[in-house]
Order: C-alpha cells, then sequence, then structure tokens
C-alpha cells in the first residue's frame, strides 16, 4: 500500500540550533503534504500545509519563520525548526493524500527533544 | 461547537469483547470518513475508510457512517492486546480538499 516516510525518528538537539525533518511519499507523487504537531495525549493539530512548487500555507499561530515548510519536488517536503527552543519540543507528523483519493496516510513521527 | 466529537475517554475491554467506538460531527459537507490507529509515539495508521454513508468491513473492523445523524462508528470484533492503541476519527469535504478534522481520539486497551 502507499506509504509515507518521515525522517528522523528521533532528535534531540541543543537550543538554538535548526533541525530538519524530511517527509517523502513512496510509490505516489503528492502535490500537498501536511504537517502536523501532536502533544502528549492530544490529537493532531495540523500547522501547515507544503504545496509542490509554491509557498507552504501555515496555520493562524504558526510562525512561518520558526516552522520553514519546503515542498522540493512531487515526493518530497521538509520541516525545518529554526533556531529551536525548549518549547519546540514535540511529536511532528507529516502526512500525504493518496493520488486521486482524498484519504492521507502519515508518516512514522519525528520526536523533537530540545535541550 | 466542534467539527467532530469524540470522547477521549479511556477504554478498557478484555481479550475478545467488541470495541465499540463513535464520533459525531457537525458540518454536513463531509463525505470522506476515515479511521485511523496510532500506536504510542508512532504516527497515525489508516485502518478504514468510507464514503457517503453506509457499512465497511475489513476482518475483525467495521466502519458505519449515518450522515443523518451526522454520526460514524468503528467496532472491533475479537479484540487482541495488540488492538490497544489510540483510534482517531478523521473526516473531509470533498475530493480535492484534503484536509482532515479529528476527532480526539480514543484510548483502547485491551486486556488478556
Amino acid at each position: 500500500g502507499a506509504v509515507v516516510s518521515q525522517h528522523p525518528s528521533r532528535v534531540i538537539c541543543k537550543s538554538g540550533t535548526s533541525v530538519k525533518i524530511e517527509c517523502r511519499s513512496l510509490d505516489f507523487q503528492a502535490t500537498t503534504m501536511f504537517w502536523y504537531r501532536q502533544f502528549p495525549k492530544q490529537s493532531l493539530m495540523l500547522m501547515a500545509t507544503s504545496n509542490e512548487g509554491s509557498k507552504a500555507t501555515y496555520e493562524q499561530g504558526v510562525e512561518k519563520d520558526k516552522f520553514l515548510i519546503n515542498h522540493a519536488s512531487l515526493t518530497l517536503s521538509t520541516l525545518t525548526v529554526t533556531s529551536a527552543h525548549p518549547e519546540d519540543s514535540s511529536f511532528y507528523i507529516c502526512s500525504a493524500p493518496l493520488t486521486g483519493k482524498n484519504i492521507q496516510y502519515f508518516g512514522a513521527g519525528t520526536r523533537l527533544s530540545v535541550l | 461547537q466542534k467539527e467532530v466529537e469524540q470522547d477521549p475517554g479511556p477504554l478498557s475491554v478484555p481479550e475478545g469483547a467488541i470495541v465499540s467506538l463513535n464520533c459525531t460531527y457537525s458540518n454536513s459537507a463531509f463525505q470522506y470518513f476515515m479511521w485511523y490507529r496510532q500506536y504510542s509515539r508512532k504516527g497515525p495508521e489508516l485502518l478504514m475508510y468510507t464514503y457517503s454513508s453506509g457499512n465497511k468491513e475489513d476482518g475483525r473492523f467495521t466502519a458505519q457512517v449515518d450522515k443523518s445523524s451526522k454520526y460514524i462508528s468503528l467496532f472491533i470484533r475479537d479484540s487482541q492486546p495488540s488492538d490497544s492503541a489510540t483510534y482517531l476519527c478523521a473526516m473531509s469535504a470533498y475530493y480535492g480538499n484534503n484536509r482532515l478534522a479529528f476527532g480526539k481520539g480514543n484510548q483502547v486497551v485491551v486486556i488478556p
């Protein structure tokens, strides 16, 4: 079946550094991908919609300069957490809709811990 | 009123029991209904996908959609300890708008 690959699965970094998370659609192309953040025992919170060939669309309250999104190709979107701080520690998940169907497949998630 | 309501209360059942989960929603434009299973520290995994009203069965899982009542259900028969996870309902309005509205998720524990 359709698979979305997300890398890395775990990141521990020092405060002030930048962290890049990759999301790849395998076996299908995705002109749109989605980035979510999930706090413990909470549902997924949509951060932004990544659009291939154009700027990402950010949800209200999400800092564009803090969370840089680049959709470089039809199979790859990246989320860069810039100048990370402890409050950015969270579980980040990407998803991509299968071509021709209105369903989304999710990556395995990235657990970010900022010290 | 939130778009999707899902009682997040944890649910514990003995092995072999039927697990019944449900969500209600307010947006009558929703046409695509999904159930995801999420294990701890993992991304959600698509379990079932239904378009419009009706039932869909896949092995031990059955999804039901009642658009007239704006109510969807997921049933898990012969539950196993490996079914212990959080179950999220999700829905979207129409083809081309892939934005999903999620329920809060139900944590299910199947006790051996």
